[in-house]
């Protein structure tokens, strides 16, 4: 089977750095998408790991280490608007079209 | 136009009505995906359609029948709901079924569904 594991609730003050973990045990894996969703709007994509090692985009960057199972999801110089809930998900089934999510870490950035 | 769009954004139906939702995208993508999602909770994959035939099927209840008539549309056709439908219902697309995982997909901004 399939699990995605990551903290439900996070704070942290704006301007600060915030990593949010992701672990999943699965039969397979195809990379590990981060998703970015704020309250009554559609998920955004964020990023995809697939080999180990860090990956940045501006402010945001993910890790991935395939021998751990575990990613994580590093945000610098918070700001009021990254307050939102952010989805770990991987990629399986035939064809890597089943996107499973883990429950989602909802992160309210403070002043 | 990198953009999924969905209407209706809101519908409120009896549970004797039928509706349906539609889902459009332009961007040439072949795989195409309802979700389901509760408040404060993960969206939750219903069905996906891989080059407009129905490819995945997480033992939906029947109420709920898709359709994907053509490569930029996508209906959901909504019959005798339970209130515990109600949820907000998302589509998405992504590029290419079959390549390894990194297609990322492209979320339309959902119906909110009121089942009463």
């Amino acid at each position: 089977g399939q699990n995605i594991d990551q903290p439900t609730e996070m704070t942290a003050t704006e301007g600060a750095i915030v990593q949010i973990n992701c672990t999943y045990q699965t039969s397979g894996f195809n990379g590990l998408f981060w998703y970015q969703q704020h309250a009554g709007e559609a998920p955004t994509f964020l990023s995809y790991n697939v080999l180990d090692g860090l990956e940045e985009k501006g402010r945001f960057s993910s890790f991935l280490s395939r021998s751990k199972g575990y990613s994580y999801l590093l945000l610098k110089e918070l700001q009021m608007k990254d307050s939102a809930s952010y989805l770990c998900a991987a990629p399986f089934g035939s064809g890597y079209n089943k996107l499973i999510f883990g429950a989602g870490t909802r992160l309210a950035v403070h002043p | 136009d990198t953009e999924v769009t969905q209407t209706p954004k809101h519908l409120v139906m009896g549970m004797t009505n039928k509706k349906s939702l539609k889902c459009e995208q332009h961007m040439g993508h072949r795989a195409m995906y309802w979700y389901k999602q509760k408040a404060k909770k993960p969206p939750e994959l219903m069905f996906v359609y891989s080059y407009e035939k129905l490819s995945i099927n997480e033992s939906v209840p029947s109420r709920f029948s898709p359709e994907c008539p053509n490569s930029s549309h996508l209906f959901l056709h909504l019959h005798t709901l339970q209130p515990e439908d109600s949820a907000l219902y998302l589509c998405a697309s992504s590029h290419t079924p079959g390549r390894r995982g990194e297609d990322e997909q492209y979320f339309g901004p959902g119906t909110r569904l009121t089942v009463t």
